[in-house]
């Protein structure tokens, strides 16, 4: 049983556009959610996180919206650059680092 | 910081054939996690130690798997014999465990084709 849905599954997005990646989960118990980022022949790095006390985390072009009612959160990527192209993951877990339960992930591409 | 080293990093062998995966953790890091990445079922956690213990190996898809530590910075993980289906990307990933916000840091893999 998926525990954690990622949409959408791919998404072109204009350069300067806002790319913007949802997820949902079921475990009431999650109290971490982490955004990965990989690119083409690498492992997936964190992007950002955030717990379940904030509804919103920034940093720099990307913030992370939290809705603990929903069971969703979502990755927005303002500006977006080509650069930002890559396959992102969001992931969710109770405690930390510990078994993760990743979402299938997006592939993003950003067009001139 | 050399990060997390995986060799090798392309594999290709025969269907029953001994595969051996190995993973280098970053310096100071005390746990580590095996991924298997594949189009369908995405990143999967197979097995994860903390402090060269195995702590939960529920994700070992068949008793083929195994996984060892044979000391604090290196990880191997076993397929014997191996499978067409168990063709995939695996990744090991360390952290720093029993710090909460310590990011996984994930090697860059090791493709496996077995035909």
């Amino acid at each position: 049983q998926q525990q954690v849905k990622q949409s959408p599954q791919s998404l072109i997005v204009q350069k300067g556009g806002i790319s913007i990646i949802n997820c949902a989960y079921e475990n009431t118990a999650f109290d971490y959610f982490p955004w990965y980022q990989q690119f083409p022949g690498k492992g997936p790095a964190l992007l950002i996180a955030i717990r379940p006390d904030v509804s919103e985390k920034k940093e720099g072009r990307f913030t992370i919206s939290f809705n603990k009612s929903a069971k969703q959160f979502s990755l927005h990527i303002m500006d977006s650059q080509p650069g930002d192209s890559a396959t992102y993951f969001c992931a969710a877990s109770k405690g930390g680092n510990e078994k993760l339960t990743f979402g299938t992930g997006t592939r993003l591409t950003i067009i001139p | 910081d050399a990060g997390v080293i995986q060799s090798p990093r392309h594999e290709v062998t025969e269907m029953g054939q001994e595969v051996t995966l190995r993973c280098k953790l970053i310096s100071g890091h005390n746990s580590l996690f095996w991924y298997r990445q594949t189009m369908m079922r995405g990143l999967e956690l197979l097995i994860y130690f903390n402090n060269n213990v195995p702590i939960d190996d529920s994700g070992m898809p068949e008793d083929r798997f195994s996984a060892k530590m044979p000391n604090a910075s290196f990880s191997t993980l076993k397929i014997q014999p191996s499978e067409p289906r168990d063709s995939a990307v695996y990744f090991c990933a360390s952290s720093l465990g029993g710090i909460s916000n310590s990011p996984l840091h994930f090697g860059n893999g090791t493709r496996l084709t077995v035909t």
